[in-house]
C-alpha cells in the first residue's frame, strides 16, 4: 500500500515563529486533506489539497503532485496552533495518514 | 453545514459488557467510516460504508460489529471487548465513497476497557 511519512516528527516553536511541515507520499494520489487534531481529539480539517495551493488566514498549504508532496506553512504560530498535525492521502478508496507531526507553541 | 457527531464522549466499560457507538451526519453523505486511533498514532480504518452498505472491512474482529442503519446514522456495537481495544473511536463521512472526495470527522468517543 502507499506509504505516508511526514516531518519533523515533533516541533517547538516559540509563539509568532513561523514553520513548515512536510509530508512525503509513495503513489500517485488523488486526495490529500491536512488536518489539526486538537488535544481533545477533534480532527478539524484544515486543507483539501490534491494538487496546487491554498491560503486560510495564517495556514498555507501547497501540494507538487508529480513530485509526491506536500507541505502546510504555519505563520506567526499562536499557542492555540498546538497539537498534531497529520497529512492523509487516498489513492484506493481509503484514506492513509502520515505519522503526525507534534506541534508545541510556547507562549 | 459539516459537522458529524457522535455520542458518547466517553464509555468505560467491562469486557463482558454490550455497548454502541453513535456516529450521525446531515450532509446528505453516502458515505460513512469507522476508525480506530491509539495514543500518540495516527487514525486507522476499520470499515467503510457505501450507500448504507458495508464495502470494506479492514479485517477487525467480530467483537465490532457495524450497523448502519440508514444514510445518516452509522453504529457501531461493541461485545466482548479486551483492554487492549481501548482508544479513541472515530466516525467519518464523505459525499460519496470513492478517492476525491474530502472527508469530515467526529470530535471522537473515547472508549476505556476495564
Amino acid at each position: 500500500g502507499i506509504q505516508v511519512e511526514q516531518s519533523p516528527p515533533d516541533l517547538i516553536l516559540q509563539e509568532g515563529a513561523n514553520s513548515t511541515l512536510r509530508c512525503n507520499f509513495s503513489d500517485s494520489v488523488n486526495n490529500l486533506q491536512w488536518f489539526h487534531q486538537n488535544p481533545w481529539g477533534q480532527l478539524i480539517n484544515l486543507f483539501y489539497i490534491p494538487s496546487g495551493t491554498k491560503q486560510n488566514g495564517r495556514l498555507s498549504a501547497t501540494t507538487v503532485a508529480t513530485e509526491r508532496y506536500s507541505l502546510l506553512y504555519i505563520s506567526s504560530s499562536q499557542t492555540t496552533d498546538s497539537g498534531v498535525y497529520f497529512c492523509a492521502v487516498n489513492a484506493g478508496n481509503m484514506l492513509t495518514f502520515g505519522g503526525g507531526t507534534r506541534l508545541m507553541v510556547k507562549p | 453545514d459539516t459537522e458529524v457527531t457522535q455520542t458518547p464522549k466517553h464509555l468505560v466499560m467491562g469486557m463482558t459488557n454490550k455497548k454502541s457507538l453513535k456516529c450521525e451526519q446531515h450532509m446528505g453523505h453516502r458515505a460513512m467510516y469507522w476508525y480506530k486511533q491509539k495514543a500518540k498514532k495516527p487514525p486507522e480504518l476499520m470499515f467503510v460504508y457505501s450507500y448504507e452498505k458495508l464495502s470494506i472491512n479492514e479485517s477487525v474482529p467480530s467483537r465490532f460489529s457495524p450497523e448502519c442503519p440508514n444514510s445518516s446514522l452509522l453504529n457501531l456495537h461493541l461485545h466482548a471487548l479486551q483492554p487492549e481495544d481501548s482508544a479513541l473511536y472515530l466516525c467519518a463521512s464523505s459525499h460519496a465513497p470513492g478517492q476525491s472526495y474530502e472527508q469530515y470527522f467526529g470530535p471522537g468517543t473515547r472508549l476505556t476497557v476495564t
